[in-house]
């Protein structure tokens, strides 16, 4: 069946990096892009950016823009995210979402997400 | 960037009821609306999108509507499985969500 599936919880310091990786399986990963969409503890959900699996076009959200890369390795079908810098307000669960559409962009809706990766940002 | 807003934030529910929420959009996104429900613990689930197209295998007790600025999710019959946090997510641009409505058990 179609999932993606999550590298595991990460705890780090302020002022460190962090890489999640989001392994996609059942379907053709090089036809869709990969959004990053986060959620800090009991709050709402923040998309973060969206690469493309095909070409390796980005968009970033604009408040994340120099702090965050999105990458890809199609020979394993996983996308990558990686958030330095971080801060306490950067602890939430971070999630990679496949778009509805493929051969899309950024701007879409989603229909198959990770099981959440949660990064604890704490001195 | 497009600001969306839900209410209510809070909706207490019995099971059978019929329940709605209502989502805003800051300017027209025309149809670009999906709706998911969030368990705790768990990733967002795909319900409606583009505003009121359901999802395959989602009950057809859920049901969308609207365009423009503003649009509803209805629960014809909520049962127990229902109980769950709901976000609006416009993709008429860069996505962006809603801040959630929690339905619990009244």
């Amino acid at each position: 069946q179609v999932q993606l599936v999550q590298s595991g919880a990460e705890v780090k310091k302020p002022g460190a990096s962090v890489k999640v990786s989001c392994k996609a399986s059942g379907y053709t990963f090089t036809s869709y892009g990969i959004s990053w969409v986060r959620q800090a503890p009991g709050q709402g959900l923040e998309w973060m950016g969206w690469i493309s699996a095909y070409n390796g076009n980005t968009n970033y959200a604009q408040k994340l823009q120099g702090r965050v890369t999105m990458t890809t390795d199609t020979s394993t079908s996983t996308a990558y995210m990686e958030l330095r810098s971080l801060r306490s307000d950067d602890t939430a669960v971070y999630y990679c979402a496949r778009p509805l559409s493929d051969y899309g962009d950024p701007i879409d809706a989603f229909d198959i997400w990770g099981q959440g990766t949660m990064v604890t940002v704490s001195s | 960037d497009i600001q969306m807003t839900q209410s209510p934030s809070t909706l207490s529910a019995s099971v059978g009821d019929r329940v709605t929420i209502t989502c805003r959009a800051s300017q027209s996104i025309s149809s670009w609306l999906a709706w998911y429900q969030q368990k705790p613990g768990k990733a967002p689930k795909l319900l409606i999108y583009k505003a009121s197209s359901l999802e395959s295998g989602v009950p057809s007790r859920f049901s969308g509507s609207g365009s423009g600025t503003e649009f509803t999710l209805t629960i014809s019959s909520l049962q127990p499985d229902d109980f769950a946090t709901y976000y609006c997510q416009q993709y008429n641009s860069y996505p962006s969500f809603g801040p959630g409505t929690k339905v619990d058990i009244k």
